[in-house]
């Protein structure tokens, strides 16, 4: 499969737990995303990366998030001590940059946290 | 409001009917993207538009783009059952690199 992989699908949680979700990306993308999405909502943009630099954070990316693309290939996002407003699903996409800036993005299946 | 925004929220059809979906925004983009989401899966990369073009099509799809008016309109012809999902609008900003989505349409095509 040479699509977006995440893992886990889903994580159920305890209030006050730390949680990491893992991103990798279609190989020769060195675009990397994170969005978040809300039941009845659209994607809502955290943070990306190219190779593996985090180029902009989103002021919904609090201090609690953190994001690593240490090699420039797969990603993870750490969410600490989660609070119930962090349950949503989390998903990641991937996209090769060109100057004239087309970029189409390839989303992955998501991962669903639930935080009790 | 935020940008992206797509109208109606809900669309209801019967299978071999067209169905169209709107989108608005609010500043200049590069590009816009519409997808698919089933529920509670990722989302599908459909259609891209760039900001110098005014239509494109894709086999059953058929996108415009009116950056005068700042709206865009999917259109699906002969629709069936397995269309039924949500379609996100999706614009890239000029100087930006994120994707900024609309609230979506849910479209549901009855057998």
């Amino acid at each position: 499969d040479t699509g977006v992989s995440q893992n886990p699908r889903h994580k159920i949680t305890k209030r006050g737990q730390n949680v990491t979700f893992r991103c990798d990306p279609i190989s020769e993308h060195n675009r990397l995303y994170w969005y978040r999405q809300t039941l009845g909502q659209g994607p809502e943009f955290l943070t990306y990366f190219q190779n593996e630099a985090q180029l902009e954070k989103s002021r919904l990316l609090s201090d609690r998030f953190s994001a690593e693309r240490p090699k420039g290939s797969f990603s993870t996002l750490e969410i600490q001590r989660t609070e119930q407003g962090d349950s949503a699903m989390y998903l990641c996409a991937s996209s090769t940059a060109f100057w004239t800036g087309y970029h189409e993005q390839y989303f992955g299946p998501g991962t669903r946290l639930t935080v009790t | 409001s935020q940008q992206g925004e797509e109208d109606p929220q809900a669309l209801s059809i019967q299978e071999g009917e067209n169905a169209t979906m709107n989108c608005s925004y609010k500043t200049s983009i590069n590009n816009l993207q519409w997808y698919r989401q089933n529920s509670g899966r990722g989302l599908v990369h459909l259609i891209l538009i760039r900001s110098n073009e005014r239509e494109k099509h894709s086999g059953r799809l058929r996108v415009t783009l009116d950056t005068s008016k700042k709206s865009s309109s999917l259109l699906i012809t002969a629709s069936r059952a397995a269309d039924t999902a949500s379609y996100f609008c999706a614009t890239l900003k000029t100087s930006g690199s994120r994707l900024t989505f609309g609230e979506g349409t849910q479209l549901t095509v009855n057998p």
